[in-house]
């Protein structure tokens, strides 16, 4: 069956990074987009971005350019999410999830909680 | 970026009513890139429809989405007890990716 393993909770003070990861089993990892959404306390999802296991590629959302890297190991079928210059407003629930082939997300992650405080 | 509203807000019905939710689009999404998520408190979203209304695998037949250009709608056509949860609609047609606010249904 698929799943996706998130990394655990992180607390990160402001100015610092963070870097979650997401691995997946129970499908072709190379064969599916990888995505990455967040969502604040009591907010609606937020689009950060996706990665192609396959080359690496990835595309960001224009609001955190400069800021998000997105990262592949394709020997472990694991991506990674790293936010740098972290603020308070970071603070989120962030989610991998994968691609469908027919178009949304169709499996997620349990999500991973990242608290930026000082 | 095409901004998704969502109303209403809140719906409050009760078991065995229908429900319409709507989502609305700032510019047209085309080729119906439009999906629609369910989530309960502290849980991932959960992809219901993807292409506006093609049910994901597993999703009962209860639940059915229409639209096109920049309407569209999910249609819960008689409410379960599991079924009282928020909804969300996404656009995955232009980049970047982009979700509504959503639409909370709650017993009445």
């Amino acid at each position: 069956q698929v799943q996706l393993v998130q990394s655990g909770a992180e607390v990160k003070k402001p100015g610092a990074s963070v870097k979650v990861s997401c691995k997946a089993s129970g499908y072709s990892f190379t064969s599916y987009y990888s995505h990455w959404v967040r969502q604040a306390p009591g907010q609606g999802p937020e689009y950060l971005g996706l990665i192609n296991p396959s080359g690496g590629s990835a595309i960001y959302a224009q609001k955190l350019q400069g800021r998000v890297t997105m990262a592949r190991d394709t020997s472990t079928s694991t991506v990674y999410m790293e936010l740098s210059s972290l603020r308070s407003e970071d603070t989120a629930v962030y989610y991998c999830a994968r691609g469908g082939i027919s178009g949304g997300l169709d499996y997620w992650g349990q999500g991973t909680l990242v608290t930026v405080s000082s | 970026e095409i901004v998704l509203t969502q109303s209403p807000g809140t719906l409050s019905l009760s078991p065995g009513e229908r429900a319409t939710l709507s989502c609305r689009a700032s510019q047209s999404v085309d080729s119906g890139y439009l999906a629609w998520y369910q989530q309960k408190p502290g849980q991932a979203p959960r992809l219901l429809m993807y292409g506006a209304s093609s049910r994901a695998t597993g999703i009962p037949d209860r639940f059915s989405g229409s639209g096109s250009g920049t309407d569209f709608t999910l249609t819960i056509s008689r409410l379960e007890p599991e079924d009282f949860a928020v909804y969300y609609c996404q656009q995955y047609d232009s980049s970047p990716q982009t979700f509504g606010q959503g639409t909370r249904l709650e017993i009445k």
